[in-house]
């Protein structure tokens, strides 16, 4: 039940640009992204709903394709401030909770 | 207003003694989740609160794990006769409406438990 990210890490040179996708395995109404940098707590990103795209922070988009259950995000011109381990969050259990992806490592360097 | 705020950061205790984890939600939140994150692993699903009571206690891992939330706001995770495997950080997590679909979670930075 547990979403499947790929890569399950990357490491990128300051401008590359990167993609990080998640798959589950049962029918998807909503995904959520978040970023969470070493030692600190997780932070929202983006949610993306039934047939939508949303643009939001930074440099980073997402696409959310609910018939391949599939939800990629899009990490343009990447920053060093965009290091961190990367998870998307799927509703489960109704609706009511958020099962995390197994996360994505991600190392922007010089 | 402020963020989550969870207490201790830190707590170091030995195994089979008893420890209580607490977590201030955003004032309003009316949804409150606990997770655990074993080092350099993803976010384990422990329970969710919708007010004071809790639905879904589903991922809690045995009956030596409790939670409790009153007055809609402060929630407390007790861990009853710790084990060394009980060590991880414990992350809390607020959102306004009840439904996690389409409410960002805002999470505390969490309690990180060392069990000796």
């Amino acid at each position: 039940q547990q979403p499947v990210q790929s890569p399950q890490a990357v490491i990128l040179r300051e401008g590359e640009d990167a993609v990080i996708n998640c798959s589950s395995s049962k029918a998807l109404y909503s995904v959520h992204w978040y970023r969470q940098k070493h030692g600190e707590a997780p932070v929202f990103l983006m949610i993306l709903l039934k047939g939508g795209e949303q643009k939001g922070h930074e440099k980073i988009s997402a696409s959310f394709n609910e018939k391949k259950q599939q939800s990629s995000l899009y990490l343009t011109a990447s920053q060093l401030s965009y290091s961190g381990t990367y998870f998307c969050g799927t509703p489960t259990g109704g609706g009511n909770k958020l099962t995390f992806g197994t996360g994505t490592q991600l190392k922007v360097e010089l | 207003g402020a963020g989550v705020s969870q207490s201790p950061s830190n707590k170091v205790t030995e195994k089979g003694k008893d420890v209580e984890l607490r977590c201030d939600p955003i004032s309003g939140h009316t949804a409150l989740y606990w997770y655990r994150q074993s080092l350099g692993q993803g976010l384990e699903f422990l329970i969710y609160f919708q007010g004071n009571s809790a639905p879904d206690k589903s991922g809690l891992p045995s009956d030596r794990f409790s939670a409790e939330r009153t007055g809609g706001s402060v929630s407390t995770l007790t861990i009853q006769r710790t084990q060394q495997e009980d060590s991880a950080v414990y992350l809390c997590a607020s959102s306004r409406p009840y439904r996690a679909e389409n409410s960002p979670l805002h999470f505390g930075n969490g309690t990180r438990l060392t069990v000796t």
